[in-house]
């Protein structure tokens, strides 16, 4: 079936740090991938996406590419906010619906 | 432009009453979806509407789990004599097509809270 393994966290960083958190899937076919975040207090909202392999997502200093060979779509950011606590959700598209990780809470501190 | 709302955002209910839980989707978005998400876990599946018609009812965990579109906007998530495993914050996303990938877009959410 279907599913998305993402990196534990909780993750502490200090500003400026880089960050990545890892995260890979399993599908049948060829699914699209997403970062969603959700901050604290608010709702799920896109970070970035890729819809084919090689691709690469990026939003907000944060990066992403679509690795068909490794099955990966790690995340980037080459200097972490504090604003960029939250927590963090990998995900395919599969036939219309979404398969999500388990989420990643970060924590950057000044 | 509005974002996805939902109603109640917060939901008390003691065990064996029935809830229900309203999702008002983006104007002219022709998909929707509802999502479970447990405490400290990714949301999952529950069901996927197109206009009015149900395709996809595969992640509902039970039959007491109803969701309906009537008319192809607005949707209601129902849950029938809630068991305490149903707390839960229910997540609303709609989505139109666009170039073959299918974005959602989510609403704030409905904490439901059986005791």
């Amino acid at each position: 079936g279907n599913s998305v393994t993402q990196m534990e966290g909780p993750v502490t960083l200090s500003e400026e740090a880089f960050l990545t958190i890892n995260c890979t899937y399993t599908a049948t076919g060829y699914p699209s991938l997403f970062w969603y975040v959700q901050y604290p207090g608010e709702g799920l909202q896109l970070l970035l996406k890729a819809t084919k392999a090689d691709d690469k997502g990026s939003n907000k200093g944060f990066e992403a590419t679509y690795r068909k060979e490794t099955t990966s779509f790690h995340l980037e950011k080459g200097s972490v906010q504090v604003s960029d606590s939250a927590v963090y959700f990998c995900a395919l598209s599969r036939l219309q619906k979404l398969v999500f990780g388990q989420g990643t809470r970060l924590t950057i501190n000044p | 432009g509005a974002g996805v709302s939902q109603s109640p955002r917060y939901k008390v209910a003691k065990r064996g009453q029935d809830v229900a839980l309203r999702c008002d989707p983006i104007s002219g978005h022709v998909s929707l979806f509802w999502y479970q998400q447990a405490l400290g876990q990714g949301p999952e599946f529950l069901t996927y509407f197109q206009n009015e018609a149900q395709l996809d009812k595969s992640g509902l965990p039970s039959d007491r789990f109803f969701a309906e579109r009537p008319e192809g906007s607005v949707s209601t998530l129902k849950i029938q004599r809630t068991q305490q495993e149903d707390s839960a914050v229910y997540l609303c996303a709609s989505s139109l097509r666009r170039e073959g990938s299918y974005e959602q877009y989510f609403g704030p959410g409905t904490r439901l809270t059986v005791t």
